[in-house]
């Protein structure tokens, strides 16, 4: 059973589009958080959302936590082919950091 | 942020041998993680390492297949032992701090069992 459920699987757009990710679950979490990893690579932190509610912005990522801090959002705009990557997002069932689950991961892929 | 390493960045191996991944941390960290992640998939957390107690492995995650070692605040191993082709993937290290959410990982160590 899979306690993080991320939608969509795959996604291929062409450069210049807006595209939203959501990650989902039935738990509560006391933080999530987003990564992206490109191939050969480990996984690289792109925010931590802690608040219900709470929005982050980083440059043209838009991240949001759902109110019951059970879901998550990920909006680009106007994306570029240096997006492409896999895009996770993590919450942690314990506190500051000590138990993350992952979820399967949207594959995206930027065409120029 | 952390910068970590890790060694072998990849290796292939043959069935019933055993392989021991190293990760370095440039600064001292309280909490060490290691995660598998098959081909295709996403991560799942193999086991917590604190230095100074014993490793915390997850569910389906055994000592005896996946001994830890935790000597210090900058360095962990992970050993895959008695390996078979299922245990083929990438290992990952990442690092976290007592009181912070963040979590950094490491390139990681693909393996290859034939």
């Amino acid at each position: 059973t899979q306690l993080l459920e991320q939608s969509p699987q795959f996604l291929s757009i062409q450069e210049g589009e807006n595209l939203t990710v959501y990650c989902n679950s039935s738990s509560v979490f006391s933080s999530l958080q987003w990564y992206r990893q490109e191939p050969g690579e480990g996984p690289v932190l792109l925010v931590t959302v802690v608040t219900g509610g709470e929005v982050k912005k980083l440059k043209r990522l838009t991240f949001q936590f759902g109110d019951a801090r059970k879901d998550s959002s990920l909006h680009i705009t106007a994306a570029q082919p240096g997006d492409t990557g896999l895009y996770l997002c993590a919450g942690d069932r314990g506190w500051y950091g000590q138990n993350f689950v992952f979820g399967p991961g949207t594959r995206l892929s930027v065409l120029p | 942020s952390a910068v970590i390493s890790q060694k072998p960045s990849r290796d292939i191996c043959q069935r019933g041998t055993s392989l021991t991944i190293q990760c370095q941390v440039d600064s001292q960290v309280t909490m060490m993680f290691w995660y598998r992640q098959q081909p295709g998939q996403s991560l799942t957390l193999i086991a917590t390492a604190n230095q100074g107690s014993e490793a915390t492995y997850e569910s389906g995650f055994v000592i005896d297949k996946f001994p830890i070692s935790r000597p210090n605040l900058t360095f962990s191993t992970l050993t895959v032992s008695n390996m078979s082709p299922e245990d083929s993937s990438i290992y990952l290290c990442s690092v976290g701090a007592s009181g912070r959410y963040e979590q950094y990982f490491g390139p990681g160590t693909r393996l290859t069992v034939t």
